[in-house]
């Protein structure tokens, strides 16, 4: 099993480009979630999806949406990226919601 | 004051050291996340525990309920152990809210 992947692993984007992050997890798991991580900061939840069909915001979704795709997939989309959106993104995923979650290698996003 | 704190912030210890990183919160909980963070940036689950020990190889994890507090242990240290430990918890009153504890960077010295 390959767990949770991420593509693209790196990417730089010019402010106002967009561009979507992609997620799949092999697990059968019901929930999955994005997290942005910047330096000297915890994780902080961007959205979630609790099972297929249904996503929710986190703590910090401005300039971001999501689509749950199927039970698989789980994408990011930033339609008009800015420079506060530099950060390292984590997909992550859990059998259900409030259990051990198993997280993506990450996507190291630049906006310049 | 942050909800869910860790120390300490650094640690350095010497191979084969005991070590212990610890995580209090303040609020309720339904269950702690510890986590690994390698230098390289990937995170790995180590356990999820609402009550008692949990042991998986060289780590250990405990949580007291009532002292709102948790200890992560390494016995036998080793410089692969180099990581960011972090401690999460599930907030009681969110389906999905993980409160995310600053880390505790440790460095195993050879």
């Amino acid at each position: 099993n390959a767990g949770v992947t991420q593509t693209p692993k790196f990417q730089v984007l010019k402010t106002g480009q967009s561009m979507t992050l992609q997620c799949a997890q092999d697990m059968n798991h019901n929930s999955m979630y994005w997290y942005r991580q910047d330096p000297g900061m915890g994780l902080r939840l961007i959205y979630y999806s609790a099972s297929e069909g249904t996503t929710d915001k986190g703590e910090v979704p401005n300039g971001y949406n999501v689509s749950r795709l199927n039970k698989r997939e789980f994408s990011l989309r930033l339609e008009s990226a800015a420079p506060s959106q530099t950060s390292v993104y984590f997909c992550a995923s859990s059998e259900r919601i409030r259990i051990t979650q198993y997280f993506g290698p990450g996507t190291r996003l630049t906006v310049l | 004051k942050n909800e869910v704190e860790q120390s300490p912030q650094n640690l350095t210890a010497q191979e084969g050291e005991f070590i212990t990183i610890n995580c209090s919160y303040s609020v309720g909980i339904s269950a702690l996340h510890w986590l690994q963070q390698h230098p390289g940036g990937g995170i790995v689950s180590l356990f999820m525990l609402s009550s008692g020990k949990k042991k998986h190889g060289r780590l250990i994890a405990t949580i007291n309920i009532q002292e709102k507090h948790s200890s992560l242990h390494i016995t036998a240290s080793h410089p692969r152990d180099s990581a960011v430990y972090i401690c999460a918890a599930y907030s009681a009153g969110s389906n999905y809210q993980l409160i995310w504890g600053a880390g505790t960077k440790l460095i195993i010295k050879p």
